[in-house]
């Protein structure tokens, strides 16, 4: 009953290193989610996907990249890696349709911090 | 430009209290709300939603009331327990999609 796993759980990237995020996800959930929150802030969605193929940007997309080539995986690629990406990272799942009803599942985040 | 407001940082109540948390919206287009709760090193939990046609859902302990009118929304939680003590994040969503806006979140402490 693993729900969404995201690893690693904490990662410290030197400026203009790259790196992968990974999530997956064993509820077979068609949408999955990708947040940032920053200190004192609201989560802010970076990207998302609706299926297999199939990803859109959300409002903080830029300095990332993602893919969706299985159900179950959505990695988070950080290219060039600024300060500013220092944040902690949420990978989310759900239900087509039913997310905004019943909520998303989270995973328990990646801490990372960008030196 | 914040669409989902949390002006409350922090409060603090006393256990077996209740805990009022409170959030405003500038969306109209919003037709559900969602109320999380996250605890340190965690990622959120949902634990109550409501529509936009609705003005009360309840569930166990925790209540949340809309007042569409004045884009308010506020979570109940009657007795406060210790367990209750975490960052609570508001949450909305438009229909024409899945995806959801949340607040800065308040963090609630209960006190003993």
């Amino acid at each position: 009953n693993a729900g969404v796993t995201q690893t690693p759980k904490f990662r410290i990237l030197k400026i203009g290193q790259s790196m992968t995020l990974q999530c997956t996800q064993d509820m077979n959930h068609n949408y999955m989610y990708w947040y940032r929150q920053d200190p004192g802030m609201g989560l802010k969605l970076i990207y998302y996907s609706v299926g297999a193929g199939i990803t859109d940007k959300g409002e903080v997309p830029n300095g990332y990249n993602v893919s969706r080539s299985t159900t179950e995986d959505f990695p988070l690629r950080l290219e060039l890696a600024a300060p500013s990406q220092t944040s902690v990272y949420f990978c989310a799942s759900s239900y087509a349709g039913a997310g905004r009803r019943y909520g998303y599942t989270f995973g328990s985040g990646t801490r990372l911090t960008v030196v | 430009d914040q669409q989902v407001k949390q002006n409350s940082p922090s409060l603090s109540v006393q256990e077996g209290r209740i805990s009022i948390l409170n959030c405003d919206y500038t969306n109209s287009m919003f037709d559900y709300f969602l109320w999380y709760k996250k605890y340190p090193a965690e990622g959120p939990t949902f634990l109550i939603s409501i529509s936009s046609i609705k003005d009360k859902n309840e569930d166990g302990r925790f209540t949340v009331f809309l007042n569409k009118s004045a884009k308010h929304l506020s979570l109940h939680i009657v007795p406060s327990q210790p367990g209750d003590s975490a960052v609570y994040f508001c949450a909305a969503s438009e229909n024409r999609d899945d995806k959801i806006i949340f607040g800065k979140g308040t963090r609630l402490h209960i006190l003993p």
